[in-house]
């Protein structure tokens, strides 16, 4: 695609439930990021792929957040018995190389009710 | 660690008024610098980027930006505000070491632009 997509744009997830986001890069784009917004605030860094490689998990808050990336495209996100601080915006972003800077896509809004 | 700081959580202009938006860095290295922005419930676009050679750099939408070592400063300008540039502005580091840009963001400013 054009873009950097991701599904779904919102979801709310009652407290103690799976989710699972999901990220779509540009095609070709090697780098894969994820990054999580908290409400008024700038992105804070999750996770990184090379391909399919997880080369820096160092930002993921808790071991209930997990990403894969297992053909080196398509990513998945997912937190396990969501709490109400994993309400955020995660964004996905994807570059070709190191000095390109990324393109984010929209990012999912979740609500942890 | 490398951090940003963004000076001014909003900022109010009127439409064709100067834009100044600050931002300041910390990094142990020679940083890459970029900003961002970012439209309601939009995800982030980018405005321009320093990484190496000229530190003036022009972006998108007539904004620019200047690198200033000495100062470790990387504020955004643009002579002429427009309505449609109101939005949220975000400075971010990366150390582009590792061969990735990890993004250290700033809390980001809410540009207003009034009549």
């Amino acid at each position: 695609g054009a873009g950097v997509s991701q599904s779904p744009r919102y979801k709310v997830a009652k407290r103690g439930q799976d989710v699972a986001l999901r990220c779509d890069p540009i095609s070709g784009h090697v780098s894969l990021f994820w990054y999580q917004q908290a409400l008024g605030q700038g992105p804070e860094f999750l996770t990184y792929f090379q391909n399919e490689a997880q080369l820096d998990k160092s930002g993921l808050p808790s071991d209930r957040f997990f990403a894969e990336r297992p053909e080196g495209s398509v990513s998945t996100l997912k937190i396990q018995r969501t709490q109400q601080e994993d309400s955020a915006v995660y964004l996905c972003a994807s570059s070709q190389d190191a000095g390109a800077g990324a393109f984010f896509g929209q990012g999912t809004r979740l609500t942890v009710v | 660690a490398q951090s940003v700081t963004q000076l001014g959580s909003h900022v109010s202009v009127s439409e064709g008024a100067l834009v100044l938006l600050r931002c300041n860095y910390s990094s142990s290295v020679p940083p890459y610098l970029f900003w961002y922005v970012q439209y309601p419930n939009q995800g982030l676009q980018l405005l321009l980027k320093y990484t190496t050679g000229a530190t003036l750099v022009k972006g998108i939408n007539g904004f620019e930006a200047e690198f200033k070592k000495s100062e470790t400063s990387f504020h955004l300008t643009k002579p002429s505000a427009h309505m449609s540039d109101a939005a949220e502005y975000f400075c971010a580091v990366s150390e582009g070491s590792g061969g990735y840009n990890k993004l250290i963001f700033g809390a980001g400013t809410r540009l207003a632009v009034h009549p």
